[in-house]
């Protein structure tokens, strides 16, 4: 079974500019999650889908950050523009379906985000 | 408010020797999950154990072993007989019912040293 897909693995950019990450999730994973993580933290929760639907994004700075799942598989985080705070890892995972919640996340390897 | 704090930051041992990682979290919820992931140098969060807040049973798979209380509102890890390749950062994890998404500690880095 082919695990959570992420490209690009290493981005860097000037500030100010923009970036989009891509995340392909297991198929038939209802759920999918993007979390950023930076150096010397935990992951820490952007945005939750259900399908193609929002859960939860109460923790996305809308005002730079965007997401979106088309057609409830793939999906693509924007950020728009770049600060020098948003140089982290950008962690896709994905879970089944929200019913039978585990808790077993599938990660993939990340995007490595430094904005100079 | 931080949910999972693991206040080891780093930790170095010898290979064979146990490592125990400590976790304490705080929730309200009277139902809630635990979760230990393990992150090697590849990037990639690898989920390792689970345990839900109304079982308190500690248990053993193979060199993992976890120790549940409520009481203290702590969740600990144990790799025995450790191996070089457990070098990793490890992470506690919570989830409160219901809202189908994990509140990450900080990470505690094991190096074995062989």
């Amino acid at each position: 079974e082919a695990g959570v897909a992420q490209s690009p693995r290493y981005k860097i950019i000037e500030k100010r500019q923009s970036v989009a990450f891509w995340c392909n999730p297991i198929s038939g994973h209802a759920t999918l999650y993007w979390y950023q993580q930076i150096l010397g933290q935990g992951p820490k929760l952007l945005i939750q889908f259900q399908n193609n639907g929002v859960v939860d994004d109460s923790q996305l700075p809308k005002d730079r950050f965007s997401a979106e799942r088309l057609k409830g598989v793939d999906s693509t985080l924007k950020i728009q523009p770049a600060k020098l705070e948003d140089s982290a890892v950008y962690l896709c995972a994905s879970s089944p379906r929200q019913g039978v919640f585990t808790g077993e996340l599938f990660f993939g390897e990340g995007s490595r985000l430094t904005v100079l | 408010a931080q949910k999972v704090t693991q206040a080891q930051t780093e930790i170095s041992v010898v290979e064979k020797e146990d490592v125990t990682l400590d976790c304490v979290y705080e929730t309200r919820d009277t139902t809630y999950y635990l979760f230990w992931y393990k992150q090697p140098p590849s990037g990639e969060l690898v989920f390792l154990i689970r345990r839900n807040s109304f079982d308190e049973q500690n248990e053993i798979s193979g060199r993992y072993s976890w120790n549940f209380q409520k009481s203290t509102s702590s969740f600990n890890f144990t790799i025995t007989a450790s191996q070089v390749v457990d070098s990793a950062v490890y992470f506690c994890a919570l989830s409160e019912a219901g809202d189908y998404k994990l509140s990450f500690g900080a990470g505690t880095t094991v190096t074995v040293r062989a």
